[in-house]
Parts: structure tokens; C-alpha cells; sequence
């Protein structure tokens, strides 16, 4: 299995100041047509994960522009230029490249 | 809009066989491939597999000898069946759907775009 790693586990931000996941894999995530394939999902309290970024750094449909994926090989990251009080919850990377494994996710609170 | 409705049992005595349905509304459960994943209590998420619309499927192999999933298209509906359950398969389990995102590097990417609300199985 691909073990996927992410750092830090927890982070209290600021509202309006900028937040960044970084989620490492066991083995690079590079498919044959050339590209990576990693997710991130946001889990909110009480609520199912939804997703954020497609293959590295496609946002997702009704997604907002201050979330960012980008990344390569084996080392990835989400960044939020400005987190807001609706982006609290757990962040999960995930790799699609073999058996789809997650990361241990990164809890985001507000300060 | 496409929406995903899971139910079954809460709780499942250990040795015995956990199932689980999802229905589609919205939506035809003849396209696109249906996941389960799940979620022990306060850890992370775990992928359990997939069936598609022709009703192959492809599931974690460290389940996959005590996992079925199945697609009912007149109920439009997908299932999910765990034998042999002990407390380590105690989750939140939920269903979602394997939509295409778009074409990357000329494939067609897949992601979990559409995700039930949760349905919490007790093993005990």
C-alpha cells in the first residue's frame, strides 16, 4: 500500500491569514499520462468529507479560489491564502494512483 | 443534484455479516461507479472498494476476502456486505460516488464527489 503522510496534524490559524497542509507519499503518485494523482478532501464538524482538489491541483466544482494543490513525486500541499471561520475541520490528501489510502488528516481550527 | 442515502442495521453481533444499502436519487445509479469508504470512531478514513454500473468490482485487499458490493438498478440502489465482522469494523460508513472530474492526460480522473450523510455500525 501507498502510506500517505501529512504535517502538521493540527494547526490554529488566524481568520484572514494563510494555511498550509503538506501530505507526503511512500511512493511517487506520477501516473504513465503524466500527471499526479492526489485529492484533498475537507471533512467539516459532524458533516461528510467533501471534495476540494482533484489530481494535484484542480479545484473542484464550487470550490473558492483561495484553495490551491500543487505539488509533485512524492510531496504535495493545500494552501488556503485566507482561511475563513467555514474552512475548520479535518483536511484529508488521498491518493488515487493504486488502492485509494489516505492521510491521518490535519485538523484546521480558528484561533 | 445528486444525493446519496445510506441505511442498515446499527448494530451487528461480532461474527455475523454487516450490509448495507445506498440509494440514488437524482441521479441513475446506471452511471458512473459507487464507493464505500468508512471511518473508525475519531480515526481517519479507509477505502473499502467500488462497484460500477456493469457491476465490476474492485475492493481494498485488506477487506476484500470478506467484502461484496452490489448494484440493484431497479431500486437504484448499491450495497455493501462485510462477513465475518469483529470490533475493528465498528465505523461510520459512507457511500459516494466515483464521478468524473474531467479528462487528465487523457483519461478520464475520478474522484469522490458526492458523499452519503453516514451511517454508524456498532459491532458488538
Amino acid at each position: 500500500d501507498i502510506v500517505m503522510t501529512q504535517s502538521p496534524l493540527s494547526l490554529a490559524v488566524t481568520p484572514g491569514e494563510p494555511a498550509s497542509i503538506s501530505c507526503r507519499s511512500s511512493q511517487s503518485l506520477l501516473h504513465s499520462n503524466g500527471h499526479h494523482y492526489l485529492d484533498w478532501y475537507l471533512q467539516k464538524p459532524g458533516q461528510s468529507p467533501q471534495l476540494l482538489i482533484y489530481s494535484t491541483s484542480n479545484r473542484a466544482s464550487g470550490v473558492p479560489d483561495r484553495f490551491s494543490g500543487s505539488g509533485s513525486g512524492t510531496d504535495f500541499t493545500l494552501k488556503i491564502t485566507r482561511v475563513e471561520a467555514e474552512d475548520v475541520g479535518v483536511y484529508y490528501c488521498m491518493q488515487t494512483l493504486q488502492t485509494r489510502t489516505f492521510g491521518q488528516g490535519t485538523k484546521v481550527e480558528i484561533k | 443534484q445528486v444525493q446519496l442515502q445510506g441505511s442498515g442495521p446499527g448494530l451487528v453481533k461480532p461474527s455475523e455479516t454487516l450490509s448495507l444499502t445506498c440509494t440514488v436519487s437524482g441521479g441513475s445509479v446506471t452511471s458512473y461507479y459507487w464507493s464505500w469508504l468508512r471511518q473508525p470512531p475519531g480515526n481517519g478514513l479507509e477505502w473499502i472498494g467500488y462497484v460500477n454500473y456493469n457491476g465490476n468490482t474492485n475492493y481494498n485487499p485488506s477487506l476484500k476476502s470478506r467484502v461484496r458490493m452490489s448494484i440493484e438498478t431497479s431500486k437504484n440502489q448499491f450495497s455493501l456486505t462485510l462477513t465475518s465482522v469483529t470490533a475493528a469494523d465498528t465505523a461510520v460508513y459512507y457511500c459516494a460516488r466515483l464521478g468524473v472530474q474531467g479528462l487528465i492526460g487523457h483519461a478520464y480522473y475520478h474522484s469522490l464527489d458526492v458523499w452519503g450523510q453516514g451511517t454508524t455500525v456498532t459491532v458488538s
